[in-house]
């Protein structure tokens, strides 16, 4: 299976600052054929199930504000908030679905808390 | 609107069995493809299994495979998830899972119902 790591474990920033989630995987889960790196990022609140955020690296889902982008590639991915709000406090995940057949696993997970 | 309901979760004693459902809407069932995700307690997502949208193939995370069977009814838009010889270790929030393009299997989930809780325990 696809190892899935993150860094940090969690952060706390204030308002109005970047925050910089890391995520690599143990092997690369870019298909040539298609040129997409299968990998995705989702945001979880307390008490609710995870919010898709970004796929294919660095498509933003319907409904995402533009604060929130992906960059990377092959094995290195980023998630940057480019400057955190108050309900961006959450834990988010980043979770790569190449394997084939199917086998999908998620990064351990950053905490993100205000400072 | 897309919405997914989970239910049968519940207290079940080490090597039981449970079935979880899970009652889809809003969109065209038969076209997605549906997992099931959980997460224990203070700890991370884990992906346990998924369904091709018409129903063909299934695949299974390491840790259930041979004890969880996943099975889906297109007619009735319902996702389900049989669970066997249950451990300690399967206690968890369970979530299904909606991937986000039709006829693909190797996609992410755009939505996920609220979970429905299975605790493994003597």
């Amino acid at each position: 299976d696809i190892v899935m790591t993150q860094s940090p474990d969690s952060l706390a920033v204030s308002l109005g600052e970047r925050v910089t989630i890391n995520c690599k995987s143990s092997q690369s889960v870019f298909f040539s054929s298609n040129s997409k790196n299968y990998l995705a990022w989702y945001q979880q609140k307390p008490g609710q199930p995870p919010k898709l955020l970004i796929y294919w690296a660095s498509t933003r889902e319907s409904g995402v504000p533009d604060r929130f982008s992906g960059s990377g590639s092959g094995t290195d991915f980023t998630l940057t908030i480019s400057s955190l709000q108050a309900e961006d406090v959450a834990v988010y995940y980043c979770q790569q679905y190449y394997s084939n057949p199917p086998a999908l696993t998620f990064g351990g997970g950053t905490k993100v808390e205000l400072k | 609107e897309v919405q997914l309901v989970e239910s049968g979760g519940g207290l079940v004693q080490p090597g039981g069995s449970l079935r979880l459902s899970c009652t889809a809407s809003g969109f065209t069932f038969s076209n997605y493809a549906m997992s099931w995700v959980r997460q224990a307690p203070g700890k991370g997502q884990e992906w346990v299994s998924l369904i091709k949208g018409s129903g063909d193939s299934t695949y299974y995370a390491d840790s259930v495979k041979g004890r969880f069977t996943i099975s889906r009814d297109n007619s009735k838009n319902m996702l389900y998830l049989q669970m066997d010889s249950l451990r300690a270790e399967d206690t968890a929030v369970y979530y299904c899972a909606k991937g986000n393009l039709a006829n693909l299997a190797r996609v992410p989930f755009d939505y996920w119902g609220q979970g429905t809780l299975v605790t493994v325990s003597s």
